[in-house]
């Protein structure tokens, strides 16, 4: 199984603030990255998918970038309603696998 | 916009079989492939299945031998088994849809049911 190591695994930050997560591959996998946003009780949401493309109706602060085994999350301006928790996900190769999570809170 | 619901017990003795249901509601199931995935309790998300409306399907080689995934069209509505349930397989249990692009990119989910496994 490819294994995804996202960092860090929590973090706090202010309105406003940019704020990047990593997720690391542990082979190659192209683009085919995602990242989702969930958030408690909720359904997960994808937000980025094949890296950086920009699922409809996703603010245009989240980007995402990599290829390979490295990829990053960016958020350029956080909004309070950002505060969640964040996965990465690899669709390279069954079985799918997710990141550990990045948890995102409030400074 | 694409709605999905999870519904099935949410308690099953252990030894038993798991047994849960995704409603699709807002689209239809034809022509997308389904996916089920879970997160135990503090721990992270993990893929269990995948199913196309023709009723092909795709395991996750650690789950492979006890799950059961299939559709109904008619209903549209895809549905989960597992089977010899453990403790370890307490979890929330999403249903998701895979995009129209990749199979592995998951557009939509349910909200999540939580199974427990107890006696």
């Amino acid at each position: 199984d490819i294994q995804m190591t996202q960092s860090p695994s929590s973090l706090s930050a202010s309105v406003g603030d940019r704020v990047t997560i990593t997720c690391r591959a542990s082979q190659s996998i192209s683009t085919y990255l995602n990242w989702y946003q969930h958030k408690p009780g909720k359904a997960p949401k994808l937000l980025i998918y094949a890296a950086s493309s920009l699922q409809s109706g996703v603010p245009s602060r989240f980007s995402g970038s990599g290829s390979g085994t490295d990829f990053t999350l960016t958020i350029s301006s956080l909004q309070p309603e950002d505060f969640a928790t964040y996965y990465c996900q690899q669709s390279y190769s069954n079985p799918y696998t997710f990141g550990q999570g990045t948890k995102l809170e409030i400074k | 916009q694409v709605q999905l619901q999870e519904s099935g017990p949410g308690l099953v003795k252990p030894s038993e079989t798991l047994s849960l249901t995704c409603t699709i509601s807002g689209g239809s199931i034809s022509s997308f492939y389904w996916s089920w995935i879970r997160q135990p309790p503090g721990k992270g998300l993990e893929w269990i299945a995948y199913v196309y409306y023709s009723g092909s399907t795709n395991y996750n080689p650690s789950l492979k031998s006890r799950v059961t995934i299939s559709v109904d069209t008619s209903k549209n509505h895809f549905s989960l088994k597992l089977s010899s349930v453990t403790a370890a397989d307490t979890a929330v249990y999403y249903c998701a849809k895979g995009s129209g692009s990749n199979v592995g990119d998951f557009d939509y989910w349910g909200q999540g049911t939580l199974v427990t496994v107890s006696s």
